[in-house]
C-alpha cells in the first residue's frame, strides 16, 4: 500500500529485551523521523534522517538506535528496553525541508 | 535550539463558539510552522502550514492560523467549533536551514460542549 506504514502496531515486551520497530514509506521521501508520544510531553523527536546512511539525534535519543540503509526504511531499535520506554511511537517522513512530515499510524509499545 | 510552547493543556468551548489555540515558538530565524490534529487513538493529520508569504494561513476543516513574528506566535483559530473538532492539537516548528528537525509542542486537548 502507498504511504507510510509501521509494524507492529502493538507490542508488549519485557525489560531488558531488544525490540525493533519498523517504518516503511513508499514515497521515496528523503527525510524520516521517529517520535515518541507521552502524556504531558507531546511528541518528542528521537532520531531523524536526512537521507540513506545519514542519521542524527533528536531530543531524546538515549536507549535507541536507528539505521537507514535504504531510503524507504527507517527501523528504530530499543537495545535493552526499559519501562520508561513504554510509549506510542510515530514514524514520519517528508519530501524535503520545504515539505511537512506525514505521519504513520503509530506503534503502541508496552515494556513490562 | 528551537522550542514550542502551547500554554493551554486543555480548553473547553461550546459548540458553535469561536476557538483560539495558542502557540509560541523560539527560533532564531523564520521558522516553518505547522498545526496538526490528533483524534483519539489516531495518527496526526496536518491542518495547515506556514513557510513564507501571507501571514494568515488557511487550512482544512475551516481552521486558520496567523504568524506574528513580533510575538513569536502562530495561533490557531476557528470561527465556529463543531463537536467533531474535539481532539488534541499540536503546534510544531521546523528548522529551515541545515538539518530539518520538526519539534512539537506538548499539545492542547480541545473539549466541545453541546
Amino acid at each position: 500500500d502507498a504511504g507510510i506504514t509501521q509494524s507492529p502496531r502493538y507490542k508488549i515486551t519485557e525489560t531488558g529485551r531488544q525490540v525493533t520497530l519498523m517504518c516503511h514509506q513508499t514515497w521515496s521521501h528523503s527525510y524520516m523521523f521517529w517520535y515518541r508520544q507521552d502524556l504531558g510531553h507531546g511528541l518528542r523527536l528521537i532520531y531523524y534522517s536526512a537521507a540513506a546512511d545519514i542519521t542524527d539525534k533528536g531530543e531524546v535519543p538515549d536507549g535507541y538506535v536507528v539505521s537507514r540503509s535504504k531510503t524507504e526504511n527507517f527501523p528504530l531499535t530499543l537495545e535493552s528496553a526499559t519501562r520508561s520506554q513504554t510509549s506510542v511511537y510515530f514514524c514520519a517522513s517528508s519530501e524535503s525541508r520545504t515539505s511537512y512530515p506525514y505521519f504513520g499510524p503509530g506503534t503502541r509499545l508496552t515494556v513490562t | 535550539a528551537q522550542s514550542v510552547t502551547q500554554p493551554d493543556i486543555h480548553i473547553t468551548v461550546s459548540e458553535g463558539a469561536s476557538l483560539e489555540l495558542r502557540c509560541n515558538y523560539s527560533y532564531g530565524a523564520t521558522p516553518y510552522l505547522f498545526w496538526y490534529v490528533q483524534s483519539p487513538g489516531q495518527g496526526l493529520q496536518l491542518l495547515l502550514k506556514y513557510f513564507s508569504g501571507d501571514t494568515l494561513v488557511q487550512g482544512i476543516k475551516g481552521f486558520e492560523a496567523e504568524f506574528k513574528r513580533s510575538q513569536s506566535s502562530f495561533n490557531l483559530r476557528k470561527p465556529s467549533v463543531h463537536w467533531s473538532d474535539a481532539a488534541e492539537y499540536f503546534c510544531a516548528v521546523a528548522e529551515n536551514t541545515g538539518g530539518f528537525k520538526t519539534i512539537f509542542g506538548a499539545g492542547t486537548r480541545l473539549f466541545v460542549k453541546a
